[in-house]
């Protein structure tokens, strides 16, 4: 696609649910991120992918989130057993290849946690 | 690690004036980009300019320019000739040289800025 997409735009969960959101990168970009921003607050990395490996997974916050890339295309960001401080917005933002690359972003998926 | 600070939550302009945001980083390496970017009420984060660190010149953009000091770890925005559509928040971000595997961005908090008509 032209641009990277993002799904939902905003999804609703109840405390304790398990919620999927979903990253679908420009055609043939190689890098893949992850990034969590809070309300008032600048993005924080969470986990980076390159093809279909998780090569950097540090800044998940706990082992509820997940996240997986298994054709090296669509990556999907999974939190189990969601919490309230998990509301944030969920940036996807991916580079062509490797190196002295641009990232471009997704419009996020807003998530709150009733 | 690396740190990204923005000192200034709100700042705002009259329409056609100049701006300037500040943003200060703390890093121990001597190559590294970085980066100004705008992020509107739509969410998507939109690249304004860049500079590569082993550069000496201010990167400038149209109307956009930086003010780079390496050795006080400074890198302001100017914004000249402010229009409506400049009104967003406006990130510093930070980001190792590129080592094929290690180019993920670290953020400041971010400065909102206004224009007024």
């Amino acid at each position: 696609g032209a641009g990277v997409s993002q799904s939902p735009r905003y999804k609703v969960a109840k405390r304790g649910q398990d919620v999927a959101l979903r990253c679908d990168p420009i055609s043939g970009h190689v890098s893949l991120f992850w990034y969590q921003q809070a309300l008032g607050q600048g993005p924080e990395f969470l986990t980076y992918f390159q093809n279909e490996a998780q090569l950097d997974k540090s800044g998940l916050p706990s082992d509820r989130f997940f996240a997986e890339r298994p054709e090296g295309s669509v990556s999907t960001l999974k939190i189990q057993r969601t919490q309230q401080e998990d509301s944030a917005v969920y940036l996807c933002a991916t580079i062509r290849g490797l190196g002295n690359q641009p990232q471009h972003f997704g419009d996020g998926t807003r998530l709150s946690i009733l | 690690a690396q740190t990204v600070t923005q000192s200034q939550p709100e700042m705002s302009v009259q329409e056609a004036e100049t701006v300037t945001l500040s943003c200060t980083y703390d890093t121990s390496e001597s190559d590294y980009y970085l980066f100004w970017y705008k992020q509107p009420p739509s969410r998507q984060m939109i690249l304004v300019i860049r500079q590569e660190a082993y550069k000496q010149q201010n990167a400038t953009e149209n109307r956009f320019s930086v003010n780079f000091q390496k050795a006080a770890k400074s890198f302001s925005l100017k914004i000249s000739d402010s229009q409506l559509g400049d009104a967003a928040m406006y990130f510093c971000a930070y980001r190792t040289f590129p080592n094929f595997g290690n180019e993920k961005l670290t953020f400041g908090t971010g400065t909102r800025l206004t224009i007024i008509p």
